[in-house]
């Protein structure tokens, strides 16, 4: 079920900010949207979530559209260490609906 | 450090073996879940534990047997596997079992059938 779409890979170079973003153009009023990242061999790691309004946590920052069909996930500071998948992920905030991953976006941070 | 930790964190198994994968949450959260993260393929939920109880069996064989004793502690008993099921299995925990809270995974473990 492919509720969100993200390019396949990107580069960010050491100290500058990665911007990842993510289509969500059937996203409906009851969905939030969640960022996840997965560094290799390692568990998910949840990174952020939001519904309408930007979020702001210690990692990252979330950027919605007003329209809500787009995010952006930005990491402000990309180091080595951001090296990852990220994953954008679309849910409603109430039933039963399990956390779908689907093919995300590797973050390469280059030195 | 999720606070989520999974014992082994690597597995090497026989078709004719019996093993338990260890979950452990120290987060206080009340519910648990068991995914399975294939070579090239999204990650998979197959099982979602609330308070102790299961309230979501994605079809999964019963060769994979949930245990959840109590709020903190996840098992995951395996029994007559295939090398299909080689993989990557991972725990995680929410407050609750509800889309709107963010799940905590572990590090998983690595499953080799041979």
């Amino acid at each position: 079920d492919a509720k969100t779409t993200q390019p396949t890979s990107m580069d960010c170079a050491e100290g500058r900010a990665a911007n990842l973003p993510c289509n969500h153009s059937t996203i409906s009023g009851n969905e939030y949207v969640y960022w996840y990242r997965q560094i290799h061999s390692q568990g998910p790691q949840y990174i952020i979530h939001g519904l309408k309004n930007n979020e702001t946590n210690e990692m990252a920052s979330l950027i919605i559209t007003e329209d809500r069909k787009s995010s952006t996930l930005i990491l402000p500071h990309a180091t080595l260490r951001d090296t990852a998948v990220y994953y954008c992920i679309v849910r409603p905030h109430s039933g039963n609906t399990p956390l779908v991953f689907g093919k995300g976006t590797r973050l390469s941070v280059i030195a | 450090e999720t606070g989520v930790t999974q014992t082994p964190r690597h597995l090497v198994m026989g078709m004719t073996n019996k093993k338990s994968l260890k979950c452990e949450q120290h987060l206080g959260h009340n519910a648990m879940y068991w995914y399975k993260q294939s070579a090239k393929k999204p990650l998979e939920l197959m099982f979602v534990y609330s308070l102790e109880e299961r309230v979501e069996n994605n079809s999964v064989p019963s060769r994979f047997s949930p245990e959840c004793p109590n709020s903190s502690h996840l098992f995951l008993h395996l029994h007559t596997l295939q090398p299909e099921d080689s993989a990557l299995y991972l725990c995680a925990s929410s407050q609750a079992p509800t889309p709107i809270e963010a799940q905590y995974f572990g590090p998983g473990t690595r499953l080799l059938v041979l």
